[in-house]
Formats: structure tokens, C-alpha cells, sequence
């Protein structure tokens, strides 16, 4: 089934600890993104990616980064997880860059202590 | 201010009836209006979009956006338990930049 695989699913972590989001798609899409869901909050854009090898800075980037090395995956790393960013954090993707039709992974829901 | 503002909810209504669910937004710029269903511990999925004002359908679903007072409604008609789920409204700029609504919650009773 086409579509983005993240994981993991769901993660308890120690804050000061290292943490990767993995985000794989199948469509050949060339826009990724990395969103960040918060209850009472919009989703919140954190990176996105236009096209392999580049990357750009949303509207909450800072504690992540992400790399594009190919055009299927997407990871996301918090250096140093704080508990602010406990979250759920989406992987989407769309064929082209600021194309408004997003499809979204299922999440992944991280619990910084 | 949010540049775009959605009731929470939850909105409770008995399965067949319309459903009505409002966005207001503040940037005049916004063009592409966009409504996303996300059922629980799911990713958001695309339902339908407008671009620049007046109505949409798409089946059961009429998107509605009155940009003079800057107004989005998405109308479900003849509501199923399976509609039960949060909606956001996200619309967009000429650059395609989305701003997220925090969403509503609806569920239809059987």
C-alpha cells in the first residue's frame, strides 16, 4: 500500500537523551515534511525537505534536525530530547514543493520525562 | 490573535443530521482553503478543498469560504457514525503556505 511509514509508533524518553524519528515514502513524492501535533494547536511545521539533498527550516525548528539523502526518507532527530517536546509528530509528503495536498504518516507519539 | 481560529468541540449530533463546522481566519492573503478529517491516532487525510470564495461539493461534504468575512464552513449532510472524527481547516497562501486550525472534534451518535 503506497503511502509513509514512520517509527517508531510511540516512545517514552529520558530528557538529555538522543532520539530519531524515521519517516520512509513510497510515491516518489519530492516534498517531505515534519510536523508536530500539540492539543489546542494547529499542526506546527518543524522541517521540510523540497527535493533530495536540500532542507529548510519551518516554523518550529529549533531542538531538531533532518536530512534528505534520498528521496524516500525523511528522519528527524531531537539532539537532546526536552520535555517540551513531548508531542506527535507527523511525517508528510506531496509530490511537489508547497503543494497544498499533504499525505500524512500515521505519527509518532513521543513522551519526553 | 490565531491567524486561524476553530471551536474545539466536541460537537455531538444524532446520526443523519447536517453538520455545520466553521473556520475563521485573519490573512487576507489566504487563497486555497483546505479542510483535512483526522480520525483518532491517525494522520490527517485530505477531504476536499476550495480555491478563492463560494461552494464546493463533493458528495455528502460542501466546503463553503466567504473570504469578505474571511469565513470557511465544511456542511455534512446526512451525518454517519463514521464522520466521527476532528476537522481542520487549514487554508493557504499564493505560496502554498498552510496554517493549521487546532481542529474540531464531531461525533455523530447512532
Amino acid at each position: 500500500i503506497a503511502g509513509i511509514t514512520q517509527a517508531p509508533t510511540s516512545q517514552i524518553l529520558a530528557a538529555g537523551r538522543r532520539m530519531t524519528l524515521r519517516c520512509t515514502q513510497d510515491m516518489r513524492h519530492n516534498a517531505m515534511y515534519w510536523y508536530r501535533q500539540d492539543l489546542g494547536l494547529g499542526l506546527r511545521l518543524i522541517h521540510y525537505s523540497n527535493t533530495a539533498g536540500t532542507t529548510g527550516k519551518g516554523e518550529v525548528p529549533d531542538g531538531y534536525s533532518v536530512s534528505r539523502a534520498n528521496t524516500d526518507d525523511f528522519p528527524l532527530t531531537l539532539a537532546s530530547a526536552v520535555p517540551s517536546q513531548t508531542s506527535v509528530y507527523f511525517c508528510a509528503s506531496s509530490a511537489s514543493p508547497g503543494a497544498n495536498v499533504l499525505t500524512f504518516g500515521a505519527g509518532s507519539r513521543l513522551t519526553v520525562l | 490573535q490565531k491567524e486561524v481560529e476553530q471551536d474545539p468541540g466536541p460537537l455531538s449530533v444524532p446520526e443523519g443530521a447536517i453538520v455545520s463546522l466553521n473556520c475563521t481566519y485573519s490573512n487576507s492573503a489566504f487563497q486555497y482553503f483546505m479542510w483535512y478529517r483526522q480520525y483518532s491516532r491517525k494522520g490527517p487525510e485530505l477531504l476536499m478543498y476550495t480555491y478563492s470564495s463560494g461552494n464546493k461539493e463533493d458528495g455528502r461534504f460542501t466546503a463553503q469560504v466567504d473570504k469578505s468575512s474571511k469565513y470557511i464552513s465544511l456542511f455534512i449532510r446526512d451525518s454517519q457514525p463514521s464522520d466521527s472524527a476532528t476537522y481542520l481547516c487549514a487554508p493557504g497562501d499564493s505560496n502554498y503556505q498552510l496554517i493549521w486550525g487546532a481542529g474540531t472534534k464531531l461525533i455523530i451518535k447512532p
